[in-house]
């Protein structure tokens, strides 16, 4: 079973409409992500969080919520989408801060959700 | 503010040997990450250089110079399976979390 899944994969939508996309994770990680990407811009952090307590905005955060349901879950949810919110979507995780240790660095990606607004 | 630069495309063919170049500025630094993405997929963890350096993972080494604010991914013995968009990545200011470069798509032909 994977490490990391999202809900849904795909996913078809039409603007206004308030929608969530859910991440789960097995890996034990107490930090979790969620970034957009579209074609040519890379990846884009939008929340992430450290723990259930803990949810920090990340550079494109406008027009999106989080929860933190438990260690292993992380929920992204647009309020009202827009077409421009077309993109892919990816949760990750970690496991701890940025060090010299390979290990600390690590992110691990679920699959992605592709998310279409009309 | 923070910013990496790479190339947004590179070609090569079956064998050959390619450098990708990241050239990053920030305020606080706390490493270099690459990680490859296929079509699609989800984005794999490659490398890291905390230290600058040479570090090497079978075909592919990562090299990192914090001096000139630089670092290269290099693939050798390129495969088919390589064609793959490559991200470098610096952590935020805080060190919270990870900043992406746009990618860089490599082709691999025959």
């Amino acid at each position: 079973d994977a490490d990391v899944t999202q809900t849904p994969r795909n996913r078809i939508t039409k603007t206004g409409k308030r929608i969530m996309l859910e991440c789960s994770q097995t890996k034990g990680h107490d930090r979790m992500y969620w970034y957009r990407q579209d074609p040519g811009l890379g990846l884009r952090l939008i929340y992430y969080s450290f723990d259930v307590k803990d949810i920090n905005k990340g550079e494109i955060s406008d027009g999106y919520s989080v929860s933190r349901q438990a260690q292993a879950k992380f929920s992204l949810s647009l309020e009202s989408a827009i077409p421009n919110q077309t993109a892919l979507y990816f949760c990750a995780t970690s496991d701890d801060a940025p060090g010299l240790a390979k290990t600390y660095n690590e992110q691990f990606f679920g699959p992605g959700t592709r998310l279409t607004v009309l | 503010g923070q910013s990496l630069e790479q190339p947004s495309e590179v070609t090569a063919v079956e064998g050959a040997i390619v450098q990708i170049n990241c050239t990053y500025q920030t305020s606080g630094f706390y490493g270099l990450s690459w990680y490859q993405q296929h079509d699609g997929g989800a984005p794999t963890f490659l490398s890291y250089n905390a230290l600058d350096g040479l570090e090497e993972t079978g075909r592919f080494s990562s090299f990192l110079s914090r001096s000139d604010s630089y670092g290269y991914l290099l693939l050798q013995e390129l495969q088919m399976k390589d064609s793959a968009s490559y991200f470098c990545a610096l952590f935020n200011q805080a060190g919270t979390a990870l900043i992406f470069g746009k990618g860089t798509t490599l082709s691999v032909s025959s």
